[in-house]
């Protein structure tokens, strides 16, 4: 079976810091790795997905993920937080040829002025 | 393009009433999904069309939840009796093909049973 486990439910960085969010997955397959930003009041919007063509993915908005099969780690980064980047992030992992996306429970990031 | 289009925004009832949400996907999309969000559960799949047709309902809660897709256009989220439990953001989604394409979410009905 498929899961994700994002660290943290919470996370606050100030404005220009790095964010870091953590994101675990555990497949028996090789995985398709996702994620979402959830701003208030909208549905959530693709920032990256890993297919396996390379471990880096860079997505929209400056977003960046590591794809780590040693640590089944898939942790989403930017090396400087603005402001509008505060929202709700969710990692997801579908097993590959298969519509089913298991989502985590989320990690709301807030960025500090 | 509107993108995916979700009708009420935001929906209060009582309990026992029906509810009907609705749900206008991208043009062109083959894949429909109707998601629940909850603080306790995060993101459930309620069910899942494919070609207008429901491929998984595994996700459907009970009885009194039901789900139609009359044509690649439109698509219902129907609650008959509703409950307070039944209070959640419920979310529709389309993509262009069948497996692990990009998902592309409408806005949500919140939706409130009292």
């Amino acid at each position: 079976a498929q899961s994700v486990t994002q660290l943290g439910s919470h996370v606050s960085v100030s404005e220009g810091a790095l964010v870091l969010l953590r994101c675990n997955y555990s497949s028996s397959v090789p995985p398709y790795l996702f994620w979402y930003v959830q701003y208030p009041n909208q549905g959530l919007q693709l920032l990256l997905k890993y297919t396996s063509a390379a471990t880096l993915v860079k997505g929209i908005n400056g977003f960046e993920a590591e794809f780590k099969k040693s640590e089944t780690s898939f942790h989403l980064t930017k090396p400087s937080a603005h402001m509008s980047d505060a929202a709700e992030y969710f990692c997801a992992v579908s097993k590959r040829g298969t519509y089913k996306y298991i989502f985590g429970t989320g990690t709301r990031l807030k960025v500090l002025a | 393009d509107a993108g995916v289009i979700q009708s009420p925004r935001h929906e209060v009832t009582e309990m026992g009433q029906e509810v009907t949400l609705r749900c206008k996907p991208i043009s062109g999309h083959n894949s429909l999904f109707w998601y629940r969000q909850t603080m306790m559960r995060g993101l459930e799949l309620l069910i899942y069309f494919n070609n207008n047709v429901p491929i998984d309902d595994s996700g459907m809660p009970e009885d009194r939840f039901s789900a139609k897709m009359p044509n690649a256009s439109f698509s219902t989220l129907k609650i008959q009796p509703s409950e307070p439990r039944d209070s959640a953001v419920y979310f529709c989604a389309s993509s262009p093909g069948y497996a692990n394409e990009k998902l592309f979410f409408g806005s949500g009905t919140q939706l409130s049973v009292l």
